[in-house]
């Protein structure tokens, strides 16, 4: 059984460009969660999916970031327009729909963000 | 926002020791996890904890889910230098939101 799966692993962009950061969860999960972690820091919640609906983006600045969880394929998190700021580890995890399990996130490896 | 306060924020000890580290909050958490991350990969779940007062051990660890509900310990007995990493404890409010702690970063010296 395939962990969660993040591509690409490192991402490098230059300021004002766009960033796309894919997440597929693990097999049979339909909850996906997205955070950010800057360096020697803990991990920052940005975003709640299930398949096509947000259910909970709190944690994610209210411009130039989106992210969606479409019925088929992977989640995405898009950054438009980044700036040197949105440098960082940005992970994606997963969780199953049911009973105690649901409670559990399993992370994947992460992409990491520089913007030059 | 809720916060969980982690402690210590760093270990240094010798390979065989055994360790001991926290988290606590103002706060009720339904379900604690402890996470290990290695440099450049995501976090891995050490030990999930769903209720009050359950001590659960996953080898060398054991990890307890305080009486109160607001705070949780793991421990690690007789390290070894691969025990190496940051670990963040993670408390869950309510359905899928959950906090996590700033970790605690080990090193091991053999």
């Amino acid at each position: 059984n395939a962990g969660v799966m993040q591509n690409p692993r490192h991402l490098v962009r230059r300021r004002g460009q766009e960033a796309r950061l894919r997440c597929s969860p693990m097999k049979g999960h339909s909850h996906v969660y997205w955070y950010r972690q800057l360096p020697e820091e803990g991990l920052k919640f940005m975003v709640y999916l299930q398949k096509e609906n947000i259910i909970d983006e709190s944690g994610m600045p209210k411009e130039r970031f989106s992210a969606e969880f479409p019925k088929e394929g992977p989640s995405i998190l898009r950054i438009q327009q980044v700036v040197r700021g949105d440098s960082a580890a940005y992970f994606c995890a997963s969780s199953p729909t049911l009973g105690h399990g649901a409670y559990e996130q399993y992370f994947g490896p992460g992409t990491r963000l520089t913007v030059t | 926002g809720q916060q969980l306060n982690q402690s210590p924020q760093s270990m240094f000890i010798q390979e065989g020791e055994d360790v001991s580290m926290n988290c606590t909050s103002s706060s009720i958490f339904n379900t604690w996890l402890w996470y290990k991350q290695e440099p450049g990969e995501g976090p891995v779940l050490l030990i999930a904890l769903y209720k009050a007062g359950e001590l659960t051990s996953n080898g060398r660890l054991t990890a307890q889910f305080g009486i109160t509900r607001k705070d949780s310990f793991l421990n690690i007995s007789a390290s070894i230098p691969s025990d190496v990493g940051i670990y963040f404890c993670a408390g869950q409010l309510r359905n899928n939101d959950m906090r996590f702690g700033a970790g605690t970063r080990l090193t091991v010296k053999p």
